[in-house]
């Protein structure tokens, strides 16, 4: 079984510019979430989503956004990016009514 | 914020030798206490999720415990091996979402 799939791996981007993360759930999972882990910190918890829906939010300024598609892939824009975006994004899946998520590889976002 | 604590931060071991180390979380409105394991360069491993007092799991060399009532949690690496190492993260469930701590990272030296 695949697991979860992020792309790109990495990202270099300059300040103001906009990111746009992928990830890719475990098949029959319908919950996506996303986490960033900034340098010298842990994970943080950023959005997720379930059923196209977004369900709940981090801490995290608007320019933070994202989407799930039918297919309950999500993606993950980041908008007038700022030097500390740079970080990694991890993103999971969960499948209802379990509650063990599983993580993709992340995606690393520096901007410059 | 939910506040997560790990400790301690990092530790090294010696092959063979077994160690454990803790997690601490908010003690009211538990749902479920999370364990994974984190290699350089790979995805986080999902290793336990635990939800009820006393709860303990464990999968092969490495087991843990579990004490909603005072928000503490035991991970314990019996017999460890180079293989081993890596940062063992704690997460505490709530609404669905994860408040992660810092980690503990452990080296096991041949």
């Amino acid at each position: 079984e695949a697991g979860v799939t992020q792309s790109p791996t990495h990202l270099i981007k300059t300040r103001g510019q906009q990111a746009t993360l992928r990830c890719s759930p475990i098949s029959g999972h319908t919950s996506v979430y996303w986490y960033q882990q900034a340098l010298g910190l842990g994970l943080q918890f950023l959005l997720w989503y379930d059923e196209g829906e977004e369900r709940n939010r981090g801490n995290f300024p608007p320019r933070f956004s994202g989407r799930q598609f039918p297919n309950y892939s999500s993606e993950l824009n980041v908008n007038a990016l700022e030097l500390e975006d740079s970080a990694l994004y991890l993103c999971a899946s969960r499948a209802r009514s379990l509650e063990t998520q599983y993580f993709g590889p992340g995606t690393r976002l520096l901007v410059l | 914020i939910l506040n997560v604590e790990q400790s301690p931060q990092s530790l090294h071991v010696q092959e063979g030798d077994s160690t454990n180390f803790t997690c601490s979380f908010p003690s009211s409105n538990f749902y479920a206490l999370h364990w994974y394991r984190w290699e350089t360069a790979k995805s986080p491993e999902a290793l336990f999720v635990m939800t009820l007092n006393g709860d303990e799991k464990k999968k092969g060399r490495i087991s843990a415990t579990l004490n909603t009532k005072e928000g503490y949690s035991y991970l314990y690496i019996k017999g460890s091996q180079p293989e081993d190492s890596a940062t063992y993260l704690c997460a505490f469930s709530n609404d669905y979402k994860l408040s992660f701590g810092a980690g503990t990272t452990v080296t096991v030296r041949a």
